[in-house]
């Protein structure tokens, strides 16, 4: 079975500070995906990346930035955490078939 | 640009019903198509996905989708729904003209269903 694994499930975390969301993948897929997921607004992509160190941004990419230094792993990172990226974060992983999909991290900015 | 449409938000069926949920895309050329299934707390689980050939496709779980060009819908059936079912549907089109196509997707807003005894 394919696995993708995103470090936490649940994260609280302080407005203006650094976080880090972490995603693994065992399949060795070449393309990694972002999304965040809000009621009402389903998911929207924020960024992907379709190599090691390589990105492209997706439909919402302010505020936020990722890493790729290894093909396995895909991080997410607010550089300042606000009070509005309190969301669902999922990763996904893929190669050219289809997405699979983390469990999700619900990260809460208070 | 593509995107997706669900229009209903949440639906109620009593277990044993049939169902069918809706789906409308806008996309420039060939779509790929996905509908991709959520169970509270966990991440997305793919249903079926259309790419060519025989525009009805049968999933998991006993869900099949009809993907009907003239119309721009690809409408997610399943002809009788258990309690397991309750779950947010999405719906979600990617490109087939991107070499990403099949993963970097446009999602619609999701149908949140709940089964009735």
């Amino acid at each position: 079975d394919v696995k993708v694994t995103q470090s936490s499930r649940y994260l609280v975390k302080r407005t203006g500070e650094k976080v880090f969301l972490e995603c693994v993948q065992d399949m060795d897929h070449e393309n990694m995906f972002w999304y965040r997921q809000d009621p009402g607004l389903g998911l929207r992509l924020i960024y992907f990346s379709y190599d090691v160190k390589m990105k492209e941004k997706g439909d919402i990419p302010e505020g936020y930035s990722v890493s790729r230094e290894k093909k396995e792993r895909f991080s997410l990172i607010l550089e300042s955490a606000s009070t509005n990226q309190t969301s669902m974060y999922l990763c996904a992983s893929g190669r050219n078939t289809e997405a699979f999909f983390g469990q999700g991290t619900r990260l809460t900015v208070v | 640009a593509q995107s997706v449409t669900q229009p209903d938000i949440h639906i109620t069926v009593s277990e044993g019903a049939s169902l069918e949920l809706r789906c409308n895309y806008s996309y420039g050329a060939t779509p790929y198509l996905f509908w991709y299934v959520q169970s509270p707390g966990q991440g997305l689980q793919l249903l079926l996905k259309y790419f060519s050939g025989d525009t009805l496709v049968q999933g998991i779980k006993g869900f099949e989708a009809e993907f009907k060009r003239s119309q721009s819908s690809f409408n997610l059936r399943k002809p009788s729904v258990h309690w397991s079912d309750a779950a947010e549907y999405f719906c979600a089109v990617g490109g087939s003209y991107s070499y990403f196509g099949n993963e970097k997707l446009t999602f619609g807003t999701g149908t949140r269903l709940t089964i009735i005894p």
